[in-house]
């Protein structure tokens, strides 16, 4: 497809165990995201992806987050030793140049469901 | 720190009036804004944005307003349909930091009555 492709749509684990999630953004797209939303709450930055840069990982919560983006296209969010309030809904969004207004827009997948049980 | 702030979680509007949606913003240096709004089980898509250097920026139904000196932007939507009824973002960037990170508000979900 054409969009933002974000795999699995729902996951559910157990505390304790380790998650990875996927995302596939548009193709040509330079930037790549990953936002989270908790129940009720807005959406919270975790990571930013642009071209060869080193990634802004200033939103991403403890140590137990990491992500990496392969080849400059697919990205994978790891969590390790998972937390109940790691569950959310965890988006990926792309963008063509990562700069908000200049083909900046934003793309966004329809999410990873987490809920760590 | 909540760098953009929507205060108000939710609206109700009847079909056919308008609907004003609020967000304020602390980060000084932000000087580009966006409005994104959000369906149940989809990813949020772009509404409409402007630049610090403008005020008001309008597309069809939608106008943003923004008003520097009070860290305040509104979204206008005229006439509102209930195909309208959604979740709604502001957000905002450090565009001439050179960097496309977008901070976002808690959202405010709207619902126009038929």
């Amino acid at each position: 497809g054409a969009g933002v492709s974000q795999s699995p749509s729902n996951k559910v684990t157990e505390k304790g165990k380790d998650v990875e999630l996927r995302c596939d953004p548009i193709s040509g797209h330079t930037a790549l995201y990953w936002y989270r939303q908790s129940l009720g709450q807005g959406l919270e930055f975790l990571i930013y992806f642009q071209g060869n840069s080193a990634p802004d990982k200033s939103g991403l919560p403890s140590d137990r987050f990491s992500a990496e983006r392969t080849g400059g296209s697919v990205s994978t969010l790891t969590i390790q030793r998972t937390q109940q309030e790691d569950s959310a809904v965890y988006l990926c969004a792309s963008s063509l140049w990562g700069l908000a207004g200049i083909g900046g827009e934003l793309f966004f997948g329809e999410g990873s469901r987490l809920t760590v049980l | 720190d909540q760098q953009v702030k929507q205060n108000s979680p939710s609206l109700s509007v009847q079909e056919g009036r308008i609907s004003i949606l609020n967000c304020d913003y602390t980060n000084s240096m932000f000087d580009y804004f966006l409005w994104y709004k959000k369906y149940p089980a989809e990813g949020p898509t772009f509404l409409i944005s402007i630049s610090s250097i403008k005020d008001k920026n309008e597309d069809g139904r939608f106008t943003v307003f923004l008003n520097k000196s009070a860290k305040h932007l509104s979204l206008h939507i005229v006439p509102s349909q209930p195909g309208d009824s959604a979740v709604y973002f502001c957000a905002a960037s450090e565009r001439s930091s050179n960097t496309g990170k977008l901070i976002f508000g808690q959202g405010t979900t709207l619902q126009v009555k038929p």
